[in-house]
């Protein structure tokens, strides 16, 4: 069965320190992965996707194969990082799953 | 570019009460999907539609919701009957081509089943 996990609902890191936010998938073929951020009031907003290879707000993603997971990144956190994190792979027949999403707070 | 708007933003009702959500997606997105998101879970597809044919269905409850994509636009969503568990958020969600692509949201619909 396809499935996607985020083992951390809560994920709480002081300003300037570095974020790591997991997720491990499991799925048939070759998935496209996304992450997806919700800031508070907001809505849901694509973060980064795997084929495109950009850094956005100084996140980055690497695709492990062998593991099968997608851990979002990033060197430093800010305090205007504090969002809900969601993974999402999509794969064959744009079969899509979101993770059950990390709560990313950031402390001054 | 104007984004994906949804309304109502919220609806309260009792339970066994019909209710419907629209979507209008962004223009010129042949994808449209329906997600429903209960308080601490991530968004659950309800149905994807490409142009105004249904992509996939699979894990919507079919014996009290359906939907529709007239012209392959605007979509709206329905309930009948609701029970208490299907409060929750619904999301609109659209993108330019397959399920592959980047999805763009709509603020959701806040549904309170009483």
């Amino acid at each position: 069965a396809q499935r996607v996990t985020q083992p951390e609902k809560l994920l709480s890191v002081f300003k300037g320190a570095p974020v790591e936010l997991k997720c491990n998938y499991s799925y048939s073929g070759s998935p496209e992965l996304f992450w997806y951020v919700q800031y508070s009031r907001q809505r849901l907003q694509l973060l980064l996707r795997h084929i495109s290879r950009e850094s956005i707000k100084g996140f980055t993603a690497d695709l492990n194969k062998g593991e099968t997971s997608f851990h979002l990144k990033k060197p430093f956190a800010q305090e205007e990082d504090s969002a809900m994190y969601y993974c999402a792979p999509t794969g064959s027949a744009s079969k899509i799953i979101f993770g059950s999403g990390t709560r990313l707070s950031i402390r001054p | 570019e104007a984004g994906v708007a949804q309304s109502p933003r919220y609806k309260i009702i009792e339970k066994r009460q019909s209710v419907a959500f629209w979507c209008n997606p962004i223009s010129g997105h042949a994808t449209l999907y329906w997600y429903q998101q209960i308080l601490g879970q991530g968004p659950k597809l309800l149905i994807q539609f490409q142009n105004n044919g249904v992509v996939d269905d699979s894990q919507l409850p079919k014996d009290r919701f359906s939907a529709e994509r007239l012209k392959g636009v605007d979509s709206t969503l329905k309930i009948q009957p609701a029970k208490l568990e299907d409060s929750a958020v619904y999301l609109c969600a659209s993108s330019l081509g397959g399920g592959r692509e980047t999805q763009y949201f709509g603020p959701g619909t806040r549904l309170l089943v009483l």
